[in-house]
């Protein structure tokens, strides 16, 4: 079946370092890709899609790439702050399909 | 703003009681979901819409219903609750991304404890 599969967290970082969270995929169909980010106390927020092979989906200096190779869409960051502190959703949607699957989610933690 | 409105955004409830939580849309989206959050699960879908009087079970439907007799509002009833559904509940529209592409924009999540 059609699956999202992300890093474990708590991450916990220092403010200015990289950030990766992997997350690979397994789908059915042709996949389009998201990351949500969610907020403490709020839902969840896009951060970033790409709809198709080696699309690079970008926003608020977060950068993720849709590598079907790899069924993988890593979410990078060259220098995280503290307002990045959130919990972060990997999940797809087939595209002949109705419903979104999400990963479990990764908690990050920026401290200054 | 996708213009996606819950009630209520907190309740307490006792087992065995039937409870009601309701999502209402502005933007007349065909698809509409429901979704519970809860530590070390991320979300699983509950129940969703594609249109009115159309839904179909997600993979945590047992011990919920839904209804949609309108466009705008997607009803998510919990007929005897039990302290298991204890958690927060998400509403979601789907909007109309090229193809299948659009991303699904989330409400602010009801919170619901069951005693």
């Amino acid at each position: 079946g059609d699956s999202v599969t992300q890093m474990e967290g708590p991450v916990t970082l220092s403010e200015e370092a990289f950030l990766t969270i992997n997350c690979t995929y397994t789908a059915t169909g042709y996949p389009s890709l998201f990351w949500y980010v969610q907020y403490p106390g709020e839902g969840l927020q896009l951060l970033l899609k790409a709809t198709k092979a080696d699309d690079k989906g970008s926003n608020k200096g977060f950068e993720a790439t849709y590598r079907k190779e790899t069924t993988s869409f890593h979410l990078e960051k060259g220098s995280v702050q503290v307002s990045d502190s959130a919990v972060y959703f990997c999940a797809l949607i087939i595209n002949t399909g109705n419903q979104f699957y999400f990963g479990t989610g990764t908690s990050l933690t920026v401290i200054p | 703003d996708a213009g996606i409105t819950q009630s209520p955004r907190h309740k307490v409830t006792e087992t065995g009681t039937p409870v009601t939580l309701r999502c209402h849309q502005t933007e007349n989206h065909r698809y509409m979901y429901w979704y519970r959050q809860d530590p070390g699960h991320g979300l699983r879908l509950i129940h969703y819409s594609y249109g009115v009087k159309d839904t179909d079970k997600g993979e945590v439907s047992d011990g919920y219903s839904v209804s949609r007799s309108k466009t705008e509002d997607f009803l998510l009833t919990l007929e005897s609750a039990t302290s298991s559904q204890t958690s927060v509940y998400f509403c979601a529209i789907k909007g109309t991304g090229t193809g299948n592409t659009g991303e699904l924009f989330f409400g602010e999540g009801s919170r619901l404890t069951v005693l």
